[in-house]
């Protein structure tokens, strides 16, 4: 059973890079089964998908996101990264990172999230 | 880009059945998969592949998608099922995973 944990600043600057990186235990990264993506959850609204990432390092990523978001892989060390760039108070939320089964993504395991507050 | 449309609320009283559905453009031509998040959780995968559940979840837990509508169904519903429910599909078109917004079950 794959389990996900995320790391990284609670807190971040109005105009600064969200950085947060995502340690898999209990399989591969490496697997061609899954696909790694981020998704957020703004204080009692929805879930929305950032991106994704496969093992080979192709990406996908949410239109509206896609000028200011890098996900990365590392499959030495069995973890993938986010960084989101010139943040504004509108991207304080949950951060979630995820596995993604097969090519209808099915989200099977999810890290705990991480709340990212963004303030000046 | 690919929406999906789920009602904000459903109530439904102990041991009845509850439905909650997710619209979207042929929506049956796509596999949908729904999430259970509880207050303060994370999401758990309930429903997969429009039907198909993961290992754990009870059998009052189905879905079915045809058309323009998937439909999450609980049968006897209790407290414990009082949670955020999402739909999801991924949308080959834009190479985008779509949520719905979400609904809000409460088990009166």
């Amino acid at each position: 059973q794959l389990q996900l944990q995320e790391s990284g600043p609670g807190l971040v600057k109005t105009s600064e890079t969200l950085s947060l990186s995502c340690a898999v235990s209990g399989g591969s990264i490496s697997s061609s089964s899954y696909y790694w993506g981020w998704i957020r959850q703004s204080p009692g609204k929805g879930l929305e998908w950032i991106g994704s990432i496969y093992y080979s390092g192709k990406t996908y990523y949410r239109s509206s996101l896609k000028s200011r978001v890098t996900i990365s892989i590392d499959t030495s060390k069995n973890y993938f990264s986010l960084k989101l760039r010139s943040v504004i108070a509108a991207d304080t939320a949950v951060y979630y990172c995820a596995s993604l089964r097969g090519s209808f993504r099915v989200v099977d395991y999810w890290g705990q999230g991480t709340l990212v507050t963004v303030s000046s | 880009s690919y929406v999906l449309t789920q009602p904000p609320s459903v109530s439904e009283a102990p041991g009845k059945t509850a439905r909650i559905t997710c619209g979207g453009n042929n929506i049956g031509s796509k596999s949908v998969h729904w999430y259970q998040q509880r207050p303060g959780q994370a999401p758990v995968l309930v429903i997969f592949s429009d039907s198909d559940r993961p290992s754990g979840i009870p059998d009052r837990f189905s879905g079915s998608n045809s058309g323009n509508t998937a439909t999450l169904t609980i049968s006897r519903v209790d407290a414990g099922d009082e949670a955020d429910y999402f739909c999801q599909v991924w949308d080959s078109s834009s190479d985008h995973v779509v949520f719905g917004g979400g609904t809000k079950l409460t088990v009166l």
